[in-house]
């Protein structure tokens, strides 16, 4: 199975920062990577496919990067409600696999 | 408006059996392939099964193949997961998630819980 790690697992920000999560796949998987974004108690949304094709009604401060092994979310400008866990996922392949998230907290 | 909605889940015993379905609207069911992805208490998400549509083609996290079986009814707009022989571990929420290029839309779960 394909591994995905993802960096860091945990980090503080504050509204207005530019941040950006890591993914990193232990096999290339072309550009078959999506983001998702998680709150508490809550299904996870999909922000990002393609690596960098945003979903439909995703604000556009999401934006996503890489291909084959090493991948990029960031975000431009940090708001309230984007303090969540953020989760890769590789679907070049069966069996599907998620990174282990990063929680992005209030600093 | 894309809904999926799970059901089925609750207290097993160690060993064994529940059957999670899960109700689609919104969307042409029989056109979608389909997923069960699962999540513990405080822990990251986990895939566990693939159905295309039509079903023929199954895939099956290794953790769980050989107990669990996944299947859909198109006629019904739904979707199946058998679970047998239950341990611990797959104590989680369990999320019905349907797959267009990739996982786009995902239920609000259900919660399996495998405890004596």
């Amino acid at each position: 199975a394909i591994r995905m790690t993802q960096s860091p697992s945990s980090f503080s920000a504050s509204t207005g920062d530019r941040v950006a999560i890591t993914c990193r796949a232990s096999q290339g998987i072309s550009s078959y990577l999506a983001w998702y974004q998680q709150k508490p108690g809550k299904a996870p949304k999909l922000l990002i496919y393609a690596a960098s094709t945003l979903q439909s009604g995703v604000p556009s401060r999401f934006s996503g990067s890489g291909s084959g092994t090493d991948f990029t979310l960031t975000i431009s400008y940090l708001q309230s409600e984007d303090f969540a866990t953020y989760y890769c996922q590789q679907y070049y392949t069966h069996p599907r696999t998620f990174g282990q998230g990063t929680k992005v907290e209030i600093k | 408006e894309v809904q999926l909605v799970e059901s089925g889940g609750g207290l097993v015993q160690p060993g064994g059996s529940l059957r999670l379905s899960c109700v689609a609207s919104g969307f042409t069911f029989s056109s979608y392939e389909m997923n069960w992805v699962r999540q513990a208490p405080g822990k990251g998400l986990e895939w566990v099964s693939y159905i295309s549509g039509g079903g023929s083609t199954i895939y099956y996290a290794d953790s769980v193949r050989g107990r669990f079986t996944i299947s859909r009814d198109d006629a019904e707009n739904s979707l199946y997961l058998q679970m047998n022989s239950l341990r611990a571990e797959d104590t989680a929420l369990y999320y019905c998630a349907r797959e267009g290029s990739t996982i786009d839309y995902w239920g609000q779960g259900t919660l399996v819980t495998v405890s004596s």
